[in-house]
């Protein structure tokens, strides 16, 4: 079983949709959950951040985690075709270094106008 | 400001050839990371450099050499070229080493090997 699981998707939806987004993990050690957003030929983007359990709101985005479930959600309202992309989960058992860091696979995401 | 840069954009090489990779960190920032993100895969931690110093080396073969310079900036090298090397190296800058929150990356560098 990989570390980190995520749907690859594709997922298409009309504009202004509620979008969900979910990864699963099974190492019981990460606390810090992140979703970065890559856009066709770029690098990630970090969209949002999180410790711990619970919700964090940011704009139209919001992450939860749940770490009795070990899983992990990206919601995304009013969805604009600016919005189309690949959005990557990404956990760490620890505030850093970079080998820490395990990455989903990534769910490739269109908003159709 | 300037983002993080990568350079080359692509690149074409043949197996058992050797590629270099370089990496310009956003000002100020003096730590640089390393990833391979092969073709709907999440990015894979190949290298950590803080300060000059190696921090954190990935499940990557010895093919794979880092280092990082005075002004920060890095050269990612790697030897015999193999079909499965074929992949988007990231490169990724950050203040401190413990700041994931503040890691910013670059565009990567296409890298093709037929």
């Amino acid at each position: 079983q990989k570390e980190v699981e995520q749907d690859p998707g594709p997922l298409s939806v009309p504009e202004g949709a509620i979008v969900s987004l979910n990864c699963t993990y099974s190492n019981s050690a990460f606390q810090y959950f992140m979703w970065y957003r890559q856009y066709s030929r770029k690098g990630p983007e970090l969209l949002m951040y999180t410790y711990s359990s619970g919700n964090k709101e940011d704009g139209r985005f919001t992450a939860q985690v749940d770490k009795s479930s070990k899983y992990i959600s990206l919601f995304i309202r009013d969805s604009q075709p600016s919005d189309s992309a690949t959005y990557l989960c990404a956990m760490s058992p620890t505030q850093g270094g970079s080998e820490k860091l395990v990455f989903g696979k990534g769910t490739k995401l269109t908003v159709n106008p | 400001d300037a983002g993080v840069t990568q350079s080359p954009t692509h690149l074409i090489k043949t197996r058992g050839q050797h590629v270099t990779l370089r990496c310009s960190p956003i000002s100020g920032h003096k730590s640089v990371s390393w990833y391979q993100q092969v073709l709907g895969q999440g990015p894979q931690f190949i290298f950590q450099y803080y300060e000059k110093e190696e921090r954190g080396r990935g499940n990557f073969p010895d093919r794979f050499s880092a280092r990082q310079f005075p002004n920060y900036s890095s050269e990612l090298n790697v030897n015999a070229l193999l079909l499965g090397d074929s992949a988007l190296y990231l490169c990724a800058s950050s203040l401190a080493v413990y700041s994931y929150n503040e890691q910013f990356f670059g565009p990567g560098t296409r890298l093709t090997v037929l």
